[in-house]
């Protein structure tokens, strides 16, 4: 089956800088690469997502790149505020499967 | 988009005792939603996928006869965690693949505490 790799597990960074957030997948039949943030006790939320068909993908301060040769992609944050702060959780699911497989989760935290 | 409704948000419950958690797909059909178990500071980790109309999919490790699924409609699965003790205690969560079939919604997730 899928396995997804996330990294890194924590990331502090001051409010204003950038932060990146890379995951990296197995099954090259994964097609659709979706982000979560997750703040506490709260229900994961999809901020953006990505399709194999496309390399990049900003919404306003965010953006996903994806490398299918390299089986990689990325989460990259512009502009952090300290709304930013959450866990984030990568995911990955091939075409045939119905259910996502997740990264372990980044810890953000935004310093003011 | 889509919207999953979870209950309850928090239980409390005495240990060897069970207890139910539904979860809702309040304005679309889901003949599949899947039911997560989360610890501090992990991820989410598939305990098993919940199929209507049929036998749910456990994962490995998962006990069938402790962690009960039950995906009566179209719109509604529940997990019941039966004979409950302390190390049961954590979050659980479930999601359905929304309209498109791709996005995962979630919903609110139960803390469940076992005393």
């Amino acid at each position: 089956g899928e396995n997804v790799e996330q990294h890194p597990s924590t990331l502090s960074v001051q409010e204003g800088d950038s932060a990146v957030i890379k995951c990296t997948y197995s099954d090259s039949a994964s097609n659709y690469f979706p982000w979560y943030k997750q703040e506490l006790g709260k229900r994961p939320q999809l901020i953006i997502d990505i399709r194999s068909n496309v390399g990049e993908k900003k919404d306003q301060r965010i953006a996903v790149t994806l490398n299918k040769t390299a089986k990689h992609f990325s989460l990259h944050i512009t502009e952090t505020q300290p709304e930013d702060s959450a866990v984030y959780f990568c995911a990955a699911k091939p075409g045939s499967a119905r259910q996502l497989t997740f990264g372990s989760g980044t810890q953000l935290t935004v310093l003011p | 988009g889509a919207v999953v409704s979870q209950h309850p948000s928090r239980v409390i419950c005495k240990s060897g005792t069970s207890v139910k958690i539904e979860c809702r797909s309040l304005d679309f059909q889901a003949t599949t939603m899947f039911w997560y178990r989360q610890f501090p500071k992990q991820s989410l980790m598939l305990m098993a996928t919940s199929n209507e109309g049929s036998k749910a999919t456990y994962e490995q490790g998962v006990e069938k006869d402790k962690f009960l699924i039950n995906h009566a409609s179209l719109t509604l699965s529940t997990l019941t965690v039966t004979s409950a003790h302390p190390e049961d205690s954590s979050f659980y969560i479930c999601s359905a693949p929304g309209p498109k079939g791709t996005e995962a919604f979630f919903g609110q997730g139960t803390r469940l505490t076992v005393v």
